[in-house]
């Protein structure tokens, strides 16, 4: 069964202290792995898009990477503001290939 | 990134009666746009993906009479859900892909059924 599974669930970091958020995927035919970004009560903001192992990609203070089974959204020095809940998704090649299916979500909170 | 609009972002409707929810691609065309449920503290759920000009294909277990999906130009998608019942309450978020890869999402809408 397809499935996409995120880890921790919830964490808390102080701010300035650098952490890793998974994404553990198991389907068939990756055609893309997505990170977005939902702030309460709105829709996801998306983040980054990765389409093969061995590739990253950064945006400020976030960096994701792929390998053939899990992904990884890093958080460099992170402050209050990137406090959120991150989502990740997968694309398949095939049938219906804009769905994405998604993980539970980790819910980042930082503090000052 | 591309812009999608979703209207409303909140609404309260009695048992019984029926909700229209609005997605516009602004700056894209969307010849597909794609319907998602997110209950708190979960993540989301494809309902029904929506097509231009065609019928809509719907996710299984879901009631294609009681979330119907009208696709009827490249920039409106609507979702109207009949005979609304509390359990229908939920976050509902529509989706566009303007290259065909990347998703973007509007605002979502709170429905809360009383």
């Amino acid at each position: 069964e397809d499935q996409v599974t995120q880890s921790p669930e919830a964490l808390r970091l102080q701010e300035g202290e650098s952490s890793s958020l998974n994404c553990s995927y198991t389907v068939s035919g990756l055609r893309g792995l997505f990170w977005y970004r939902q702030d309460p009560g709105k829709g996801p903001e998306f983040l980054f898009t990765l389409y093969s192992a061995g590739e990253e990609k950064e945006k400020e203070r976030l960096k994701a990477t792929l390998t053939k089974k899990e992904s990884f959204l890093h958080i460099t020095a992170p402050k209050p503001e990137d406090s959120a809940t991150y989502l990740c998704a997968v694309q398949q090649w095939g049938g219906n290939t804009g769905k994405l299916i998604f993980g539970q979500g980790t819910t980042l909170q930082v503090k000052p | 990134g591309a812009v999608v609009s979703q209207h409303p972002s909140r609404v309260i409707c009695k048992s019984g009666t029926s909700v229209k929810i609005e997605c516009r691609s602004l700056d894209f065309q969307a010849t597909t746009m794609f319907w998602y449920r997110q209950f708190p503290k979960q993540s989301l759920m494809l309902m029904a993906t929506s097509n231009e000009g065609s019928k809509a294909t719907y996710e299984q277990g879901v009631e294609k009479d009681k979330f119907l999906i009208n696709h009827a130009s490249l920039t409106l998608s609507t979702l109207t859900v009949t005979s609304a019942h509390p359990e229908d309450s939920s976050f509902y978020i529509c989706s566009g892909l303007p290259g065909n890869t990347e998703a973007f999402f509007g605002q979502g809408t709170r429905l809360t059924v009383v």
